[in-house]
């Protein structure tokens, strides 16, 4: 089963700053990489896929890269809607997800 | 408009039975494989179960493996996960989600005596 590794667990930030998250797989995916932000008692909501594409909606703020084991999801200038937990998830093989980055307010 | 409507979540004692569903509209269901993934309270993310476009091929994560039971209606458009023998660490809320990486709302599962 592939491992993904995402990085940090949380992290502390202000409006305006730019965030990256990290996420690692136990071996090549390609780029069959997502990125999801979720809200508390909302279900996840798809922000990049294919490691790079931006979901049609999702502000252009966000901005997800790499491909085979090493992937980032950035998020330029943080606005208080931002704040949220973020999962990377692999759909190379079945699905597994990152254990999560709570961004939360420094 | 794709979406993907869960029900079927409900409170039930260790060993029950319960049985979600997921009615999907706006896209050629037959076309798409589809997966169960769970959530429980205040934790991560957890693929549960997968079943591909044709519904040949089912897999399951090693935890609910010969307990959960993956199944599909086409004419419905309506994806379903039978669970059997409940324990108090399936509790979760459950999605739906397509392989497009449409997402469903989620229901909740209780399972407690």
């Amino acid at each position: 089963d592939i491992q993904m590794t995402q990085s940090p667990s949380t992290l502390s930030a202000s409006v305006g700053d730019r965030v990256t998250i990290t996420c690692r797989a136990s071996q090549s995916i390609s780029t069959w990489l997502a990125w999801y932000q979720q809200k508390p008692g909302k279900a996840p909501n798809l922000l990049i896929y294919r490691a790079s594409r931006l979901e049609s909606g999702v502000p252009s703020r966000f901005s997800g890269s790499g491909s085979g084991t090493e992937f980032t999801l950035t998020i330029s200038s943080l606005l208080p809607e931002d704040f949220a937990t973020y999962y990377c998830q692999q759909y190379y093989s079945y699905w597994t997800f990152g254990q999560g980055t709570k961004v939360e307010i420094k | 408009e794709v979406q993907l409507v869960e029900s079927g979540g409900g409170l039930v004692q260790p060993g029950g039975s319960l049985r979600l569903s997921c009615v999907a509209s706006g896209f050629t269901f037959n076309d798409y494989e589809m997966n169960w993934v769970r959530q429980a309270p205040g934790k991560g993310l957890e693929w549960v179960a997968y079943r591909s476009s044709t519904g040949n091929t089912k897999y399951y994560r090693d935890s609910v493996k010969g307990r959960f039971s993956i199944s599909t209606d086409n004419a419905k458009t309506s994806v379903f996960l039978q669970m059997n023998s409940l324990r108090v660490e399936d509790t979760a809320v459950y999605y739906c989600a397509s392989s497009e990486l449409h997402w469903g709302q989620g229901t909740l599962v209780t399972v407690s005596s």
